[in-house]
This record gives C-alpha cells, sequence and structure tokens, in this order.
C-alpha cells in the first residue's frame, strides 16, 4: 500500500496570511502514460463530510475559490491556502488514488487560526 | 446535483453484523463507482471498498472477507455489510462516489459497536 504522510500535524495561521500544509507519498503517484499525479486533497470541517478541493494535485474542483492551491509531482505535494480566512478552519486530508481501487489517506493537517 | 444519504442502526453488538444503506438522489446510480469509507474518531480516514453500479466490487484487503457491499439500481442505492464487528468498528461511516476522486460525500453516520 502507499502511505501518506502529512506534515505538519497542525499550524496555526494568522488571518490574511499564507497556510502551507505538505503531504509525502511513500511511492510515485505520477503515472506517466497520462502526465498526471493522482493526488487529491480535501477540507473536513467540524460535524461535516470531507469536501474535495482539488485533484490531480493541481486541478481546482469547480467552486473553489482559487485562494486554493496545490502543487508538487512524484512523492511531495503541497496544498496552499493564500490569504487565509475564518472559514478556512479544518482538517485537510490529501489522497493517493493511483492504486485504484486501493486508495489511501494522509492523517490529516489541523488548520487553527492564530 | 448528485446527493447521498447514509442510513442503518447507530448501535450494533460486538460480533454482530453492521448494516447501512446509501441513498442516491438527484442522479443515477447507473454506470458509476460508488465507496464506503469510515473514520474513527481522531484517526485518519479509511477506504473500506467499492462497488460499480453493475455489482462489480474491490474491496480494502484491511477489511479480508468482513465485508460484503451490494447495489440496488431500481431503488438507486448502495449498502455495506461488515461481520463480526468489535469496538474498533466504531467510527463515522461514509459513502461517496468514486470518480477522479471522492465526490460529493454523504454526511455520515456514526456506528457504535458496543453491548
Amino acid at each position: 500500500d502507499i502511505e501518506m504522510t502529512q506534515s505538519p500535524d497542525s499550524l496555526a495561521v494568522s488571518l490574511g496570511e499564507r497556510a502551507t500544509i505538505n503531504c509525502k507519498s511513500s511511492q510515485s503517484v505520477f503515472d506517466s502514460s497520462n502526465n498526471k499525479n493522482f493526488l487529491a486533497w480535501y477540507q473536513q470541517k467540524p460535524g461535516q463530510p470531507p469536501k474535495l478541493l482539488i485533484y490531480w494535485a493541481s486541478t481546482r474542483e469547480s467552486g473553489v475559490p482559487d485562494r486554493f492551491s496545490g502543487s508538487g509531482s512524484g512523492t511531495d505535494f503541497t496544498l496552499i491556502i493564500s490569504r487565509l480566512q475564518a472559514e478556512d478552519v479544518a482538517v485537510y486530508y490529501c489522497q493517493q488514488f493511483f492504486t485504484t481501487p486501493m486508495y489511501t489517506f494522509g492523517q490529516g493537517t489541523k488548520l487553527e487560526i492564530k | 446535483q448528485v446527493q447521498l444519504q447514509e442510513s442503518g442502526p447507530g448501535l450494533v453488538k460486538p460480533s454482530e453484523t453492521l448494516s447501512l444503506t446509501c441513498s442516491v438522489s438527484g442522479g443515477s446510480i447507473s454506470n458509476y463507482y460508488w465507496s464506503w469509507i469510515r473514520q474513527p474518531a481522531g484517526k485518519r480516514l479509511e477506504w473500506i471498498g467499492r462497488i460499480y453500479s453493475s455489482g462489480s466490487t474491490n474491496y480494502n484487503p484491511s477489511f479480508k472477507s468482513r465485508v460484503t457491499m451490494s447495489v440496488d439500481t431500481s431503488k438507486n442505492q448502495f449498502s455495506l455489510k461488515l461481520i463480526s464487528v468489535t469496538a474498533a468498528d466504531t467510527a463515522v461511516y461514509y459513502c461517496a462516489k468514486a470518480g477522479t476522486a471522492f465526490d460529493p460525500w454523504g454526511q455520515g453516520t456514526l456506528v457504535t459497536v458496543s453491548s
């Protein structure tokens, strides 16, 4: 199985500042046949299900604000939330779908306001 | 847009069977993959398995032979059965549409395994 490890486990960022969350996979999730990274990011607010933010490592889901961006390739990925807003407080998860149908998630990163 | 809703008992006794149903509205269940995912309190999300509208299934090996999924296209529903449950199976169980990634998700249902 591909293991997904996020860092940090938690972070506190001031409103209007940038938040950076990292995700590392135990093996590459890049498919050279279609030049895509099989990596998604989710946001989970308390009492709610996860919400898809980004897939293919950098493609924003429809309706997701452009302050959310994803980058990276191979085994190292980053989710950046620029200009942090109060409603962005949540736990963020990365997930690989390279080994479909065996999907695995990171342990989550808790984002709070400083 | 497609919406999902889980239903089933919130309390299951140890060694018994956990049974949940996911009702899909706003779209057809046909020609898509559908998944079950769970989240124990304070732990990471864990994929349980997926089912195609034809009934073809794939399961997480971690659940070995304990899990069975089924689909009823006439009702636009799919289901999860997990046998021989223990306290470790206590979690919020989500159903989700499994496409490029998981989207959308149901609201989730808490299942507690306790006598």
